[in-house]
């Protein structure tokens, strides 16, 4: 069974543009959810979807969001980048809302 | 509010016993987890253990719950140099499946 597959593993941007993040979850799960990790804030919950609804958010600014399609998969969006929006982006799915959560390689996102 | 503490550094001889230790605050959490993360790469789930079990042994792996203490702790028995990693604790968020991570634990293991 396919893990978790997040794309583009790496990027580069220059701050003011925006990016968009992908993520296709495990084959049959239906929630997805994604964090944020840099060194110094550690790993921070973002957001989750199940059934293409979003049914938790974090404390990030309105620039962050994301969206679930009906097929499960994901995207997330950073608007107007900014130095400290580097970070690896990690999405991580499960079966259902309160399963345990099975991480993707990550993205790794530079903004210069 | 939710939060979860680790020490930062582990340092073990190859073949001895690691033990990661972890501190939460949410009695009322579900389920509790670990997570190994190596470096480049995304984090691989451990184990995990219910909120009303004290222990969970899983081949070299054995998990201890305190819930009277909020103290959780995964021991690698025979620790191998591939075990190197960071060691992340997390708790589930009672609102949803979000989970609160700790810092991590770097866990170094010398031949």
């Amino acid at each position: 069974k396919a893990g978790v597959t997040q794309t583009p593993r790496y990027l580069i941007k220059t701050r003011g543009q925006q990016v968009t993040l992908s993520c296709s979850p495990i084959s049959g799960h239906r929630s997805v959810s994604w964090y944020q990790q840099t060194p110094g804030q550690g790993l921070q919950f973002l957001f989750e979807y199940f059934s293409e609804t979003q049914r938790n958010k974090g404390n990030f600014p309105g620039r962050f969001s994301g969206r679930q399609f009906s097929n499960s998969r994901s995207e997330m969006n950073v608007s107007t980048l900014e130095l400290g929006d580097s970070a690896l982006y990690l999405c991580a799915s499960s079966l259902v809302l309160t399963g345990e959560l099975f991480f993707g390689e990550g993205s790794r996102l530079t903004v210069l | 509010g939710e939060d979860v503490e680790q020490s930062l550094f582990l340092s073990v001889r190859e073949g001895d016993s690691s033990v990661i230790n972890c501190t939460y605050t949410d009695s009322s959490s579900t389920y509790l987890y670990w997570y190994k993360q190596e470096p480049g790469a995304g984090l691989q789930l451990l184990t995990y253990i219910f909120s009303n079990m004290d222990m969970k042994q899983d081949q070299r792996l054995t998990v201890l719950l305190n819930k009277k203490d909020k103290h959780l702790s995964l021991r690698i028995a025979d620790t191998q140099t591939g075990d190197s990693a960071i060691y992340f604790c997390a708790e589930k968020d009672n609102q949803g499946g979000k989970l609160i991570f700790g810092q991590g634990t770097e866990l170094s293991v010398k031949p």
